[in-house]
């Protein structure tokens, strides 16, 4: 059984803040990680496909950052906005192109 | 681009009772994938289609839930009967496959009381 642990569990910031979530995972026979966004009464939407170790991407104020060989992945928000609100979630393939997902951090952006 | 679909929306039914749902992928997608997601945890992949064929449902609880995707395009999922601890969230997503991102639809939100 896969275990894909995020945390922190649920985080509140006031906008402006920078904040970070951490997704881990095992780090044997790595095929892809997944970050989404799901807002409340929304579809999750997807922000990041990462595949390589070392690899960093970024979309506006988010970023994402892999390390497979030590099974982590740090997601970044730099000056939080309350639209920024939302649970994020992480998923891990290994193969067979199947998403085991963690139970993500909600996170809270206060005006 | 439209968005994966799913209906119903909300579903509120007791216990024992059947339920159905529905989702209509991505236009061109092959795969499809049926989740549930219960209050507090993540989503959980119950079925896996290419196609019309059952790629993984190693995680769906057989004596009670089936699902089907005739023809390679849409699909239904159903629960019969269904259990309270059934009540949660079901989500049907799409992708090209590979390590594609997946596109979620909106999501069941279903009650069994």
């Amino acid at each position: 059984i896969l275990n894909v642990e995020q945390s922190p569990q649920s985080l509140h910031v006031q906008e402006g803040d920078s904040t970070n979530f951490t997704c881990s995972f095992p780090s044997s026979n790595f095929y892809a990680l997944h970050w989404y966004r799901w807002e409340t009464a929304k579809s999750p939407e997807a922000l990041f496909v990462m595949t390589l170790n070392g690899d960093e991407k970024k979309k506006g104020r988010i970023s994402a950052t892999l390390n497979t060989k030590e099974g982590y992945s740090y997601l970044y928000i730099k000056g939080s906005q309350p639209e920024d609100s939302a649970t994020y979630l992480c998923a891990f393939i290994r193969g067979f192109q199947k998403l085991v997902f963690g139970t993500g951090t909600r996170l809270l952006v206060s005006p | 681009e439209a968005g994966v679909a799913q209906s119903p929306r909300y579903k509120i039914i007791e216990k024992r009772q059947s339920v159905a749902f529905w989702c209509n992928p991505i236009s061109g997608h092959a795969t499809l994938y049926w989740y549930q997601q219960i209050l507090g945890q993540g989503p959980k992949l119950l079925i896996q289609f290419q196609n019309n064929g059952v790629v993984d449902d190693s995680q769906l609880p057989k004596d009670r839930f089936s699902a089907e995707r005739l023809k390679g395009v849409d699909s239904t999922l159903k629960i019969q009967p269904a259990k309270l601890e059934d009540s949660a969230v079901y989500l049907c997503a799409s992708s090209s496959g590979g390590d594609n991102e997946q596109f979620f639809g909106p999501g069941t939100r279903l009650t069994v009381l």
